[in-house]
């Protein structure tokens, strides 16, 4: 497609339900990070994938959280027993390789409120 | 941890000022990036910054990036209504395709 897109774009869960947010990235981006971004902060860093492997899973904030990308390229970010801490917008960002050096593109993002 | 700070946290300024915004890492960076996200939108990429005491410049923005590779700024000449939203340094340390995101500067202006 034209650009990052994510689903849902916005959704609301009753604390305690389960949650799946998805990420299609641009055809052929190889890198896809997801991130966390509270209000009126900057995105954090939650995990990245090179193609199907997870290479980097240090920022999921506890083990509620899971990430995957089975075939290395839409991306599912899913939020187990969902807590009100955990209402942010969370963004996808993808970009062509692996080099360090590219750009991040982002989606517009799935606004997660918790109550 | 590693940590980018980046100030003023708001700007406010009347159409036709300039704008700056600082951001300060604590450790050496490899590279950092800007990036700008509008109100209700997702962040957008401006630039990224390499070398030691590069500049570069798109229109009215200069971006630069400190000698010691630990500090950047942006400024902007001339401020006008469509540069309203909130400006972001995001830095990377060597070896790492992690970005660490400033919390932001976000920019007003008045017409």
């Amino acid at each position: 497609g034209a650009g990052v897109s994510q689903s849902p774009r916005y959704k609301v869960a009753k604390r305690g339900q389960d949650v799946a947010l998805r990420c299609d990235p641009i055809s052929g981006h190889v890198s896809l990070f997801w991130y966390q971004q509270a209000l009126g902060q900057g995105p954090e860093f939650l995990t990245y994938f090179q193609n199907e492997a997870q290479l980097d899973k240090s920022g999921l904030p506890s083990d509620r959280f899971f990430a995957e990308r089975p075939e290395g390229s839409v991306s599912t970010l899913k939020i187990q027993r969902t807590q009100q801490e955990d209402s942010a917008v969370y963004l996808c960002a993808t970009k062509r390789g692996s080099s360090s050096y590219n750009e991040q593109f982002f989606g517009p993002g799935t606004r997660l409120t918790v109550l | 941890g590693q940590q980018v700070m980046q100030i003023p946290q708001y700007q406010h300024v009347q159409e036709g000022e300039d704008f700056t915004t600082y951001c300060n890492s604590s450790t050496t960076l490899s590279n950092i990036q800007w990036y700008k996200q509008r109100p209700g939108g997702h962040p957008v990429f401006l630039i990224q910054l390499v070398k030691s005491g590069e500049v570069k410049k798109q229109k009215r923005l200069t971006f630069q990036f400190g000698e010691a590779k630990k500090n950047s700024s942006l400024h902007i000449t001339a401020t006008q209504t469509t540069d309203v939203g909130t400006y972001f340094c995001a830095g990377r340390m060597d070896s790492s395709y992690k970005l660490i995101f400033g919390s932001g500067t976000r920019l007003l202006v008045r017409p």
